[in-house]
C-alpha cells in the first residue's frame, strides 16, 4: 500500500456541513492525488499536488478544495457538502519523479463519504 | 474526446477457467496502458504497465497484451482463482500530460 493512509475510512454528514479528508503517507513522495469513484464512471482526479503548497485541480474540481502544507499530508475539503459528494474517495501517490504519466501510482484504501 | 471503454461490464467464470478482458482507448497522443485490479472496499492495485513499443507483459496469471495500431488492449487470465474476483480497471495515459483516463472497469466473479 506505499505507506498510504486515509481517515476517517468512513463518514455521514449532513448537507452544508464542511467536510475534511486526510491523506498521510511515509515515503515522502512528491506527487499526491485526490480521486472519487462513482457507480458508472471511472475514477476521477479532483485536485492534485506536485509538492509543499504547490496543487492544481483535476477534471471535477468544483466544490473540493485542497492543502498540502507537509509532504506526508494531502487534505481535501468540502467546503459545503452535497448530496452529489456522495461518493468513494481515493489518495493516490506516484512513485517517481515525473508524475502521472509515466510513474506508477499506488492508492490508499479509501474513504466512504454520504452525504444526507 | 480521450475515452477508455472495458468489456464486458461483467464477467462470471469458474475457478480453473481461463478468461480475458477488453479494453478499447481513444487516447492520443499515446504514452502507456496499465491495468489495475481493485478488490471491493480497497483502492486499486497495479498489474501491468505497457508503453507504445511493448505488446505484452506477464504478472503472474496475468498477462496483458498491447495492439497500439488498433489503440486495443486485452488482459488475460489463466486458471482462474478465487481471489481473482474483482473489478478490473484499465487507465491509459496520454504523452506530456499529468492525466490519467479511467476506464469504468470490468466486474469479475470467480465461482468455485
Amino acid at each position: 500500500d506505499a505507506g498510504i493512509t486515509q481517515s476517517p475510512r468512513h463518514k455521514v454528514t449532513e448537507t452544508g456541513t464542511p467536510v475534511t479528508l486526510r491523506c498521510h503517507q511515509t515515503e515522502n513522495h512528491r506527487y499526491m492525488y485526490w480521486y472519487r469513484q462513482d457507480p458508472g464512471h471511472g475514477l476521477r482526479l479532483i485536485h492534485y499536488s506536485y509538492g509543499v503548497k504547490d496543487t492544481d485541480k483535476g477534471e471535477v474540481s468544483d466544490g473540493y478544495s485542497v492543502s498540502r502544507s507537509k509532504t506526508e499530508d494531502f487534505l481535501l475539503t468540502l467546503e459545503s457538502a452535497t448530496s452529489s459528494q456522495t461518493s468513494v474517495y481515493f489518495c493516490a501517490i506516484s512513485v517517481g519523479t515525473s508524475g502521472l504519466g509515466t510513474d506508477t501510482q499506488y492508492f490508499g484504501p479509501g474513504t466512504r463519504l454520504t452525504v444526507l | 474526446k480521450n475515452q477508455v471503454e472495458q468489456s464486458p461490464q461483467s464477467l462470471i467464470i469458474l475457478e480453473g477457467k481461463n478468461c480475458t478482458l477488453q479494453c478499447n482507448y481513444t487516447v492520443s497522443p499515446f504514452s502507456n496502458l496499465r491495468w489495475y485490479k481493485q478488490d471491493t472496499g480497497r483502492g486499486p492495485v497495479s498489474l501491468t504497465i505497457m508503453t507504445f513499443s511493448e505488446n505484452t507483459k506477464s504478472n503472474g496469471r496475468y498477462t496483458a497484451t498491447l495492439d497500439a495500431d488498433t489503440k486495443q488492449s486485452s488482459l488475460h487470465i489463466t486458471a482462474s482463482q478465487l481471489s481473482d474476483s474483482a473489478s478490473y480497471i484499465c487507465v491509459v495515459s496520454a504523452r506530456n500530460t499529468d492525466k490519467l483516463i479511467f476506464g469504468t472497469g470490468t466486474r469479475l466473479q470467480v465461482f468455485p
